[in-house]
C-alpha cells in the first residue's frame, strides 16, 4: 500500500523567496512519485514526476523536487516565487491497481500564496 | 488537456434526484478513472475503468456507478444523491509513459447536492 503526507495545509512566501512544499511518501515498493497544481478553477496540471531516474527532477515553470529514499521525502521547490505560482499542489504516488494500471495516491493538499 | 472534456461542469440538484455526469476523451485512451476532490482530503478515487465495460472500484464508491459502453466515454452516475456527494468530480485518462502510466485530468465539475 502507498501513502502520502503533505506538511503544511497552506504555504505563504513571498514574491522572489524560495518555496518549498514538503511531500513523504510510504510505499512497499519502489515508488513513482508526482507532483501537480491546481490554479482556481481548473483540473490538475502535471508540474513533474520521479520515475527512478535522476533523483533531482525538474519540472515546469521552474519547480523541481528531490527524491529522497532515506528520508522517504519528495519535497518541491522554487528558488524565487513568482505571483503567478499562487495555486494549490498535491504529492501523488503510485501503486498497482488489481488489473496491473497505475493507481495514484494523492496528499491532502498544499495551497500556496505568495505574499507581493 | 489530454483531449478530455467533462459534462457539465457545474451541476445544482437536488437529494433524491439521479445525476450523471459525462466524461469524454479523444484520444482512445485505455484507462479512466473518477475521483472526487474535498477540503482536507486530497483527491479520492471513486472508480476506474481498464477497458469497455470493464470497470473496478476504488476507495470511496458507495453511492457512484459507472458505465463505459465505449472507449472514448466514461459515465458516473449518481443514482440518489446526497447532500455527502457535494463535491468536486475529476475524470482522468492514463498514458504510457517509460513502461508507467501517467495521470492527465480533465477541467472537473462542480455538484451541489442541495
Amino acid at each position: 500500500a502507498q501513502s502520502v503526507t503533505q506538511l503544511g495545509s497552506h504555504v505563504s512566501v513571498s514574491e522572489g523567496a524560495l518555496v518549498l512544499l514538503r511531500c513523504n511518501y510510504s510505499s512497499s515498493v519502489p515508488p513513482y512519485l508526482f507532483w501537480y497544481v491546481q490554479y482556481p478553477n481548473q483540473g490538475l496540471q502535471l508540474l513533474l514526476k520521479y520515475t527512478s531516474a535522476a533523483t533531482l527532477v525538474k519540472g515546469i515553470n521552474g519547480f523541481e523536487a528531490e527524491f529522497k529514499k532515506s528520508e522517504t521525502s519528495f519535497h518541491l521547490t522554487k528558488p524565487s516565487a513568482h505571483m503567478s505560482d499562487a495555486a494549490e499542489y498535491f504529492c501523488a504516488v503510485s501503486g498497482k491497481s488489481n488489473f496491473g494500471n497505475e493507481k495514484l495516491t494523492f496528499g491532502t493538499g498544499t495551497r500556496l500564496t505568495i505574499i507581493p | 488537456d489530454a483531449g478530455i472534456t467533462q459534462s457539465p461542469r457545474h451541476k445544482v440538484t437536488e437529494t433524491g434526484t439521479p445525476v450523471t455526469l459525462r466524461c469524454h476523451q479523444t484520444e482512445n485512451h485505455r484507462y479512466m478513472y473518477w475521483y472526487r476532490q474535498d477540503p482536507g482530503h486530497g483527491l479520492r478515487l471513486i472508480h476506474y475503468s481498464y477497458g469497455v465495460k470493464d470497470t473496478d472500484k476504488g476507495e470511496v464508491s458507495d453511492g457512484y456507478s459507472v458505465s463505459r459502453s465505449k472507449t472514448e466515454d466514461f459515465l458516473l452516475t449518481l443514482e440518489s444523491a446526497t447532500s455527502s456527494q457535494t463535491s468536486v468530480y475529476f475524470c482522468a485518462i492514463s498514458e504510457s509513459w517509460g513502461g508507467k502510466n501517467i495521470q492527465y485530468f480533465g477541467a472537473g465539475t462542480r455538484l451541489s447536492v442541495l
